[in-house]
């Protein structure tokens, strides 16, 4: 079954505390994103990654960390210096480029308290 | 930089009502547009594309969308809502990122 697998999918950490969501897909793309999602917001790009080895910041990267070692991987660590982490938190993939549609995660919902 | 805005954050219809929700591109160059449709606590899911090759666009479930350059619009429509509808719909625009407006709740009237 190709798809892109996000873990946990509830994650509870005390303030103050680093947390990395796992995402890993096996549709072979190259392209990968982490988006924050809020009531109201819609959502909002975190990082990016169109290639292994390289990323870029999305609108909101303060307080987040990101790596691409692996194609089918593309992990996300929300740091102690995000002011307000608590989030819905989405992963997705594309082919790469610009007419490709992105396939999405189930999510992982954050909560710090 | 490419943007999309999503008109009314919430719409509600009656069963079997047009439904017709709004989204406007900023973009300077052609755009490529899509339409998500996310349910509670899930990821999201595409519905449709724009890819030039048609401004009538077709979807799932019996959605579909017109691009219209002249007014910058990327409308989602569908003849007859369902209760099965009910869900929170994205527009988005891509350039290598892909660009999420604010989302629009659909909530459907018995």
């Amino acid at each position: 079954d190709g798809g892109i697998t996000q873990s946990p999918k509830y994650l509870f950490r005390k303030e103050g505390q680093n947390v990395t969501l796992s995402c890993e897909q096996n549709l072979n793309h190259d392209a990968m994103y982490w988006y924050r999602q809020d009531p109201g917001q819609g959502l909002r790009l975190i990082y990016y990654s169109q290639i292994v080895n390289d990323f870029q910041k999305g609108d909101i990267a303060e307080g987040y960390s990101v790596s691409r070692e692996k194609k089918e991987s593309f992990p996300l660590t929300v740091t102690s210096a995000q002011k307000n982490p608590t989030a819905f938190y989405l992963c997705a993939s594309s082919l790469g480029g610009m007419n490709t549609e992105a396939f999405f995660g189930q999510g992982t919902r954050l909560t710090v308290v | 930089a490419q943007s999309v805005t999503q008109l009314g954050s919430h719409v509600s219809v009656s069963e079997g009502a047009l439904v017709l929700l709004r989204c406007n591109y900023s973009s300077s160059v052609p755009p490529y547009l899509f339409w998500y449709v996310q349910y509670p606590n899930q990821g999201l899911q595409l519905l449709l594309k724009y890819t030039s090759a048609a401004t009538l666009v077709k979807g799932i479930n019996g959605f579909e969308a017109e691009f219209k350059k002249s007014e910058t619009s990327f409308h989602l429509t569908k003849p007859s809502a369902h209760m099965s509808d009910a869900a929170e719909y994205f527009c988005a625009v891509s350039d290598y990122r892909i660009i999420f407006g604010s989302g629009t709740r659909l909530s459907i009237r018995p």
